[in-house]
C-alpha cells in the first residue's frame, strides 16, 4: 500500500542553520505531495505542495521539490529561526485520502 | 470563517462511554476524513467519505463508527470508549482541484482522554 517514510527527529539546530528533513514516499501513480506544519498546541497548516514531477512547492522560506526519480519531498530551508520550532509531516495524496509520514519534531535554540 | 470546524477541543471519558465527535465544513468539499494523533505514530487515517451516503473504512477503523448523512457534517461515534483510544482527533475536509490534485483543509483538534 501507499506508505511515507520521514527523517526520524527530534532534529534540533541552531538559529540561521540550514535544515533539510527527509521524505520518501511509496504510492501507485504519481500522487500529490504535501507539508503540513504543527505548531505547539494548534492544528495542522499546509506549509507548501506539489502536483507533480519536478514542482518545486515553497512558502514561508521552505522549499521542496517533487522528484519522481528518486520518489522524495525533501523539505529544505537556508536560514532556521526560532519560530520555526514545529512538528513537520510529509503527506502523500493516495485516492481520496492521505498518507501521513510519522513526523519530524524540529526545535530551533537561538 | 470557512473552514472545519471540530467539537468539542478538549474530552474526558470514562472506559465505556459513548460519544460523537463532531465535524463541519463549509465549503462544500465532497471528501472528509478522520484521523488519529498519536506520538511517534504520525496521523493515521480511522474512516473517510466520499460523498453524502458514503464511507470506508481506513487504516485504524475498529472502535469508531461514522456516518455522512449531508456534505456538511461527518461525526466520528465511539461506542464504548477505551484507554486506547486517548489521542488527539483530527477531521478534513478535501477536493478535488481538477488538475490531478486535491486541496485539504484541517480543523484544529479534538484531544480526547479515555481513563
Amino acid at each position: 500500500g501507499d506508505s511515507v517514510t520521514q527523517m526520524e527527529g527530534p532534529v534540533t539546530l541552531s538559529e540561521e542553520a540550514f535544515l533539510t528533513i527527509n521524505c520518501t514516499y511509496t504510492a501507485t501513480g504519481y500522487p500529490s505531495l504535501f507539508w503540513y506544519v504543527q505548531y505547539p498546541g494548534e492544528g495542522l497548516q499546509l506549509l507548501l505542495k506539489a502536483t507533480k514531477a519536478d514542482d518545486k512547492g515553497s512558502n514561508k522560506g521552505f522549499e521542496a521539490t517533487y522528484r519522481k526519480e528518486t520518489t522524495s519531498f525533501h523539505l529544505e530551508k537556508g536560514s532556521v529561526q526560532v519560530s520555526d520550532s514545529a512538528v513537520y509531516f510529509c503527506l502523500a495524496q493516495g485516492a481520496q485520502k492521505l498518507v501521513f509520514g510519522q513526523g519530524t519534531r524540529l526545535t530551533i535554540n537561538p | 470563517n470557512a473552514g472545519v470546524t471540530q467539537t468539542p477541543k478538549f474530552q474526558v471519558l470514562k472506559t465505556g462511554q459513548s460519544m460523537t465527535l463532531q465535524c463541519a465544513q463549509d465549503m462544500n468539499h465532497e471528501y472528509m476524513s478522520w484521523y488519529r494523533q498519536d506520538p511517534g505514530m504520525g496521523l493515521r487515517l480511522i474512516h473517510y467519505s466520499v460523498g453524502a451516503g458514503i464511507t470506508d473504512q481506513g487504516e485504524v477503523p475498529n472502535g469508531y463508527n461514522v456516518s455522512r448523512s449531508t456534505t456538511e457534517d461527518f461525526p466520528l461515534r465511539l461506542l464504548s470508549a477505551a484507554p486506547s483510544q486517548t489521542s488527539v482527533y483530527f477531521c478534513a475536509s478535501s477536493y478535488s482541484t481538477g488538475t490531478g490534485g486535491y486541496g485539504y483543509t484541517f480543523g484544529s483538534g479534538t484531544r480526547l482522554t479515555v481513563v
